[in-house]
């Protein structure tokens, strides 16, 4: 079965720059997308196929999709962008959701 | 307001059913298909089960398959799965999701609801 590969964690100062990857095999040849999920809280899409940003989604965050990596980058790292962050793939008619990356602004 | 909210979770012993429904507001319901994912305590997300907007193509992960049904009822704007057999490593928070689209197999899950408990334990 798909696999999705992402970092434990990552840590960003902030107001700096966070990437955030996530690796499968030839990946981008599939629609990536990223969610946010915040202790306690149900999670939240933040891109979708790709590098897309639903209504709401502050343009600090942006993705990009190529080769066998897919990245999700937060700019201008805030507090409030502490959380968990998921990467998901559709292949062959299963959803496949990364392991998660614990994101820890200093 | 786009809302989905999931009920009828609960403790229930090894080998029993459970059967869990997501209600939807704030959006033409059967303009999209509908996803159950969960989260086992301190775990990531699982995928368990896509139904499209007609509920002409459904999805099971393979850990669900033959005890899980999911279906949809657009009349009344809701969204089920039908649990069967459960085990304890169904243990988990359940979670109802909107697609961006009709179809599944293709796109993201632009809304979800705040999910229900499902703890199964003798």
């Amino acid at each position: 079965s798909y696999e999705l590969t992402q970092p434990l964690s990552v840590s960003v100062a902030l107001g700096q720059t966070a990437w955030i990857t996530c690796g499968g095999n030839n990946i981008g040849t599939k629609n990536v997308n990223w969610y946010q999920q915040k202790s306690g809280q149900a999670p939240v899409l933040v891109i979708y196929r790709d590098s897309k940003r639903p209504s709401g989604v502050p343009e600090r965050f942006s993705g990009s999709n190529s080769g066998n990596t897919a990245t999700l980058t937060i700019s201008r790292a805030q507090a409030g962008d502490e959380a968990d962050y998921y990467c998901h793939v559709w292949d062959s008619s299963a959803a496949v959701f990364g392991g998660g990356t614990k994101v820890t602004v200093l | 307001e786009v809302q989905l909210v999931e009920s009828g979770g609960g403790l229930v012993q090894p080998g029993r059913s459970l059967r869990l429904s997501c209600a939807a507001s704030g959006f033409t319901f059967d303009d999209y298909a509908m996803h159950w994912v969960r989260q086992a305590p301190g775990k990531g997300l699982e995928w368990v089960s896509s139904i499209s907007w007609n509920s002409g193509r459904i999805g099971y992960a393979d850990s669900v398959k033959g005890r899980f049904t999911i279906s949809r009822d657009n009349a009344k704007n809701s969204l089920y799965v039908q649990m069967n057999s459960l085990r304890a490593e169904d243990t988990a928070f359940y979670y109802c999701a909107k697609d961006i689209g009709k179809d599944i197999f293709l796109d993201g899950f632009d809304i979800w609801g705040h999910g229900t408990v499902v703890t199964v334990s003798s």
